[in-house]
C-alpha cells in the first residue's frame, strides 16, 4: 500500500516527559510536514522539511523538535517545554507545488 | 499571506448540489486556490485546485470568479459521506510549499 503511516494512533504523555510521534511515507515525496489541530480549529504548521537533513520551523515550532535523516521518515518529538500538547497531530507529504497527502493522525493527551 | 473567508457552516440535503463559497479579495496573481476536506477524526484530503479557469474532477468542480477574488466549490450531488469540514486555501507560488488552513466550512448533509 502506498501512503503515509502515522503511529501511534493515540498517545498519552506524563508531566515532564518527551514523546515522539512517528511518520513514515512510501510515496517517494521530498517534502514532509507536521501540523497541529486543536478542537474546532484549522491546522497549524509546526515544522516542515523539503529535503533530507534539512527542516524549517513553521508557525508554532516552540516546544517541538524534528529530524529528517531519511527521506521516508519525519518523526516529531513533543518536548516537556510544550506546556499544552493535547491536540491532534497530522503528518503530510508533498512534491513540489502539488497537493499534500495526509496521514490518519495521532491524538495526544496529557495524563 | 493572502487570507480566505468562508462561512462557518452549511447544510444540504442528500443528492442535492452544495455550493461552498470562498472569498479571497487579496489574492495575488500567482496564488493557486486549493480545496481540501477533512472527515471527522481523519486527516484532510485534497479535493481540487485551480489558478484562473474553472476545474472539474471526479469529486467536485471549482468555479473561479473572473477577477479571482472569490471561488466556489461545487459538490454536484451531496452524499452522507460528503459531510466534512471544507478548507479553501491560497497557495503561493513559492519555494516552501506550505499550506495555511483556516477554520473552514462545516458541511452537514441531511438524509
Amino acid at each position: 500500500d502506498g501512503g503515509i503511516t502515522q503511529s501511534p494512533k493515540y498517545l498519552f504523555r506524563k508531566e515532564g516527559q518527551n514523546v515522539t510521534l512517528s511518520c513514515e511515507q512510501n510515496l517517494n515525496h521530498d517534502a514532509m510536514y507536521w501540523y497541529r489541530q486543536d478542537p474546532g480549529q484549522g491546522l497549524r504548521l509546526i515544522y516542515y522539511s523539503q529535503i533530507v537533513n534539512d527542516f524549517q520551523k513553521g508557525d508554532i515550532a516552540e516546544g517541538y523538535s524534528v529530524s529528517r535523516e531519511k527521506k521516508e521518515s519525519f518523526p516529531l518529538t513533543v518536548t516537556s517545554a510544550q506546556k499544552n500538547p493535547t491536540a491532534f497531530y497530522l503528518c503530510a507529504t508533498g512534491q513540489g507545488q502539488n497537493i499534500q497527502y495526509f496521514g490518519a493522525g495521532t491524538r495526544l493527551s496529557v495524563l | 499571506d493572502a487570507k480566505t473567508t468562508q462561512p462557518n457552516s452549511m447544510e444540504s440535503n442528500e443528492e442535492e448540489p452544495v455550493h461552498l463559497p470562498c472569498n479571497h479579495s487579496t489574492i495575488s496573481g500567482t496564488d493557486y486556490i486549493h480545496w481540501y476536506r477533512q472527515l471527522p477524526s481523519q486527516g484532510p484530503e485534497y479535493v481540487i485546485h485551480g489558478l484562473t479557469s474553472n476545474v472539474n474532477n471526479r469529486m467536485a468542480s471549482l468555479a473561479i470568479a473572473e477577477d479571482r477574488k472569490s471561488s466556489t466549490l461545487i459538490l454536484h450531488r451531496a452524499t452522507l459521506r460528503d459531510a466534512a469540514v471544507y478548507y479553501c486555501i491560497l497557495r503561493p507560488l513559492s519555494n516552501d510549499y506550505k499550506l495555511s488552513f483556516g477554520a473552514g466550512t462545516t458541511v452537514t448533509v441531511r438524509a
